[in-house]
């Protein structure tokens, strides 16, 4: 079946340092990738998507670029801020007839931006 | 807008007690889901519904049932609350896409819930 693999957390970093958080999915044929990002005490939210392969998702500084090749849909911002404290889940979306109806998350990475 | 609206947002019960999650949705999505999210675990899956009428097990359904008679509203309800049911519990929504199971979920704020 569907499976995310993100990379394990939690992540720390400095205010205006380089993030990058991997994710790598297992899916039948070309799913839709995402990611979410929960702040402290809230629901999750989707950041990004992409539909297609070489598809770049981007919103408030992220981006992440749909790779076949490496069945990957990293996260990356240039330079994060303390606002960016929270976790972030990859997630895929596979076609109906593969994959059911259901939406497959990864673990989530816990990212805290010290100023 | 109000889209995923859940209640209650906290709540205690004791050991043996049943209640029920409420979640309602304003968007027309024909698709509903229960996640509960326990730290280090991320968000597991309990329930979905692909439409009125409609429901089908996620990875943890024991302990739990759900229905579906409106599109709006996807209770989950609680049968014997049981100490390892303490959890966030989140509801999402979204809707199909072409040959896509699903586009993106829209998630409500979540019910804390606490078994003593």
């Amino acid at each position: 079946g569907d499976s995310v693999t993100q990379m394990e957390g939690p992540v720390t970093l400095s205010e205006e340092a380089f993030l990058t958080i991997n994710c790598t999915y297992t899916a039948t044929g070309y799913p839709s990738l995402f990611w979410y990002v929960q702040y402290p005490g809230e629901g999750l939210q989707l950041l990004l998507k992409a539909t297609k392969a070489d598809d770049k998702g981007s919103n408030k500084g992220f981006e992440a670029t749909y790779r076949k090749e490496t069945t990957s849909f990293h996260l990356e911002k240039g330079s994060v801020q303390v606002s960016d404290s929270a976790v972030y889940f990859c997630a895929l979306s596979g076609k109906k007839e593969t994959s059911g109806s259901r939406l497959t998350f990864g673990e989530g990475t816990q990212l805290t931006v010290n100023p | 807008n109000a889209g995923v609206t859940q209640t209650p947002k906290f709540q205690v019960l004791k050991t043996g007690q049943s209640m029920t999650l409420q979640c309602a949705q304003d968007m027309n999505h024909e698709y509903m889901s229960w996640y509960r999210q326990d730290p280090g675990m991320g968000l597991r899956l309990i329930h979905y519904s692909v439409g009125a009428g409609i429901t089908d097990q996620g990875e943890v359904p024991n302990g739990y049932n759900v229905s579906r008679s409106t599109t709006e509203d996807f209770p989950l309800r609680l049968l014997s609350a049981a100490p390892s049911q303490t959890s966030v519990y989140f509801c999402a929504s979204s809707y199909s896409s072409g040959s896509f199971a699903q586009t993106e979920a829209f998630f409500g704020q979540g019910t804390r819930l606490t078994v003593v």
